[in-house]
């Protein structure tokens, strides 16, 4: 029930083209549903967030679609520029007494962006 | 503000050395977190803290320990190091109070081998 599982395991989009990424949970407990990109050699940093109150939220050319129902949500990202090339990680935690906050990370997804 | 640093950068340890890591984090941040990071793994959790004096264990916390007698710094102890150790290491902190997770924040990270 703690799982996240992401997908693709790696994605190569030509610059210009849109990257997806999948994620899926099974915890209805969770409540924030965070993105991170990670840089070769560099921490995992916040990317785009959204909680379930809303079912998409956008931000520059990166936007979370989020469904509930489905226990599913996903990244996109518009017009993808060789600088976006690196390791995206999905993540969800709760507040609840199992979790204190705690974010489960997904397997995380390489992405390339050719130009 | 320097956010989360950790030291040291890179560190070679020989089976059955001993060491800590370092992490401060100058936000005022009241929960801490120790991740390892394996290839094609995602982020695992070790050990993470709410505050200072609290701790408890995470996802994989065999073979380390942690204490927390600041709010600013959280080490992470290794004791008898292992091959199975050899890793990359993150800290990252967060704010979290009202039932509601704010967003962590990573260090830069420990590559750690083991020979």
């Amino acid at each position: 029930q703690q799982q996240v599982k992401q997908s693709p395991q790696s994605l190569i989009v030509q610059k210009g083209g849109i990257s997806i990424i999948n994620c899926a949970y099974e915890n209805t407990a969770f409540d924030y549903f965070p993105w991170y990109q990670q840089f070769p050699g560099k921490g995992p940093a916040l990317l785009i967030a959204i909680r379930p109150d809303v079912s998409e939220k956008k931000e520059g050319r990166f936007t979370i679609s989020f469904n509930k129902s489905a226990k599913q949500f996903s990244l996109h990202i518009m017009d993808s520029q060789p600088g976006d090339s690196a390791t995206y990680f999905c993540a969800a935690s709760g507040m609840g007494s199992s979790n204190t906050g705690k974010l489960i990370f997904g397997q995380g997804t390489t992405l390339q962006v050719k130009p | 503000n320097a956010g989360v640093t950790q030291t040291p950068k890179f560190r070679i340890l020989k089976i059955g050395q001993s060491m800590t890591l370092q992490c401060a984090q100058d936000m005022n941040h009241n929960y801490m977190y120790w991740y390892r990071q394996d290839p094609g793994m995602g982020l695992k959790l070790i050990y993470y803290s709410v505050g200072a004096g609290i701790t408890d264990k995470g996802e994989v916390p065999n073979g380390y320990n942690v204490s927390r007698s600041t709010t600013e710094d959280f080490p992470l102890r290794l004791e008898l190091a292992a091959p199975s150790q050899t890793s990359v290491y993150f800290c990252a902190s967060s704010y979290s109070g009202r039932g509601v997770t704010d967003t962590q924040y990573f260090g830069p990270g420990t590559r750690l081998t083991v020979l």
